[in-house]
């Protein structure tokens, strides 16, 4: 069955510091992945996405992931993390065996950045 | 930038009420899709419309019923509203495409008492 984790409820970052926030996935075939993010009270955002190609993608706000086949990893990294950060996240994997279009997204990490 | 418009940020329904919760996107997206959303749950579809008039259930479509009668509009309806129903609702559209992301409401937040 396709699958995605995300291992850690919570994330707490200080203010400038890296941020990782992992993300794992169970897929058959080659797996299209996304990232998510959700500010209170809002309905989610489009981060970026993991296609093909170049295993680290670059996508907005200054968020990147990077894709990793061998450990079936996409983890969400910022070099230099912002109080404004502070959301919840969900990693996603678009499921191509269903016969209509299903995403599967991951229970959410939340994360805290402290000023 | 594709807009997608929920009709309600916040309902109150009474257990039993028929309630309809509207959705419209303004990009011509062929996909639509309402999920809802717990905590420790995540996100569940409920019911997806991938042409006019066409849909396929989700994991949780138990309770519910869609309608797509114009492709920018996708409507879900609670025949019979219940306690359990009470839950975060989001609508999202999307291209035709496996690469293509999903565009979210701002999601309508519904109680049922």
């Amino acid at each position: 069955a396709q699958s995605v984790a995300q291992p850690e409820d919570q994330v707490n970052v200080a203010e400038g510091n890296p941020l990782t926030v992992k993300c794992t996935y169970s897929v058959s075939g080659n797996p299209y992945l996304f990232w998510y993010v959700q500010y209170p009270n809002r309905g989610l955002q489009f981060l970026l996405k993991y296609i093909t190609g170049d295993n680290l993608v670059k996508g907005s706000y200054g968020f990147e992931a990077e894709f990793n086949k061998s450990q079936t990893s996409f983890h969400l990294k910022k070099p230099s993390a912002l109080v404004s950060d502070s959301a919840l996240y969900f990693c996603a994997v678009r499921d191509l065996t269903t016969s209509y279009d299903k995403v599967i997204f991951g229970p959410g990490t939340s994360l805290s950045v402290i000023p | 930038d594709v807009k997608v418009t929920q009709s309600s940020r916040y309902l109150v329904k009474r257990t039993g009420e028929k309630v309809f919760l509207e959705c419209v996107q303004d990009m011509d997206h062929e996909n639509m899709f309402w999920y809802r959303q717990d905590p420790g749950l995540g996100l569940r579809l409920i019911y997806f419309s991938y042409d006019v008039k066409m849909k396929e259930k989700g994991d949780i479509p138990e309770g519910y019923s869609v309608s797509r009668e114009k492709k920018e509009r996708f409507s879900l309806i609670l025949e019979s509203a219940s306690t359990n129903q009470t839950s975060m609702y989001l609508c999202a559209s999307s291209l035709v495409r496996w690469d293509s992301p999903l565009h979210f409401g701002n999601g309508t937040r519904l109680t049922v008492t």
